[in-house]
């Protein structure tokens, strides 16, 4: 079945660096992929929508400049955390889906935490 | 804005009980799927309904789309430990998915 990777599966950083994460579709070819983030014991919030080949959709109240969504394949959706702070520390996950209508399949997550 | 809401947010049960889980909504939505997450992993897809009224049975797990397709319900039967998690519904309409906020489910033996 379709599988998508995502990496790291845990990242510790320092304050002010930047963290990037990937998602890959391994066996499809994911024209939208989706960036969600998660606080425990909650549910998913959409951060933002990935296109390949074009900007990236972000919901509202998601700082784009620091949170850069990157679709440069149909294969691999980059977020990189800019100067991250300690309120980012969260739960990260990326879904992604064939087309609009295919079903959506989720990554492991991403755990980051910023000390 | 699309809002489902989920209910109970927090359930803890016994092995061997049974339980239901609603989501809601005021909003239709073409389908809607319901997750199952485990601590430090995605989400990932028990079921998708589809038709107003329809019922999906999973095992011991029985879903339900309102007739309107504004809501549903998951089921579980004789409640196992290897059931706890956090279930999420989450509506589709168009290209957006909207989530629950999701109920926590936690089955002691």
């Amino acid at each position: 079945g379709a599988v998508v990777s995502q990496h790291p599966s845990w990242v510790i950083c320092k304050s002010g660096t930047s963290v990037k994460i990937e998602c890959r579709s391994l066996d499809f070819q994911a024209t939208t992929m989706f960036w969600y983030r998660q606080f425990p014991k909650q549910s998913l919030m959409l951060m933002a929508t990935s296109n390949e080949g074009s900007k990236a959709t972000y919901e509202q109240g998601v700082e784009k400049d620091k949170f850069l969504i990157n679709h440069a394949s149909l294969t691999l959706s980059t977020l990189t955390v800019t100067s991250a702070h300690p309120e980012d520390s969260s739960f990260y996950i990326c879904s992604a889906s064939y087309r609009a209508d295919s079903p959506l399949h989720f990554g492991n997550g991403t755990r980051l935490t910023v000390t | 804005t699309q809002l489902l809401e989920q209910s109970p947010q927090f359930l803890s049960i016994q092995e061997g009980e049974n339980l239901t889980v609603y989501c809601n909504s005021s909003s239709v939505f073409s389908s809607l799927q319901w997750y199952r997450q485990e601590p430090g992993e995605g989400p990932v897809l028990l079921v998708t309904v589809v038709t107003g009224g329809e019922v999906k049975k999973l095992k011991r797990l029985t879903f339900q789309f309102g007739d309107a397709r504004k809501d549903s319900s998951l089921h579980i039967t004789a409640a196992q430990p290897g059931d706890t998690g956090l279930y999420l519904c989450a509506g589709v309409k168009g290209s957006t998915l909207t989530f629950g906020k999701g109920t926590m489910l936690l089955v002691s033996p």
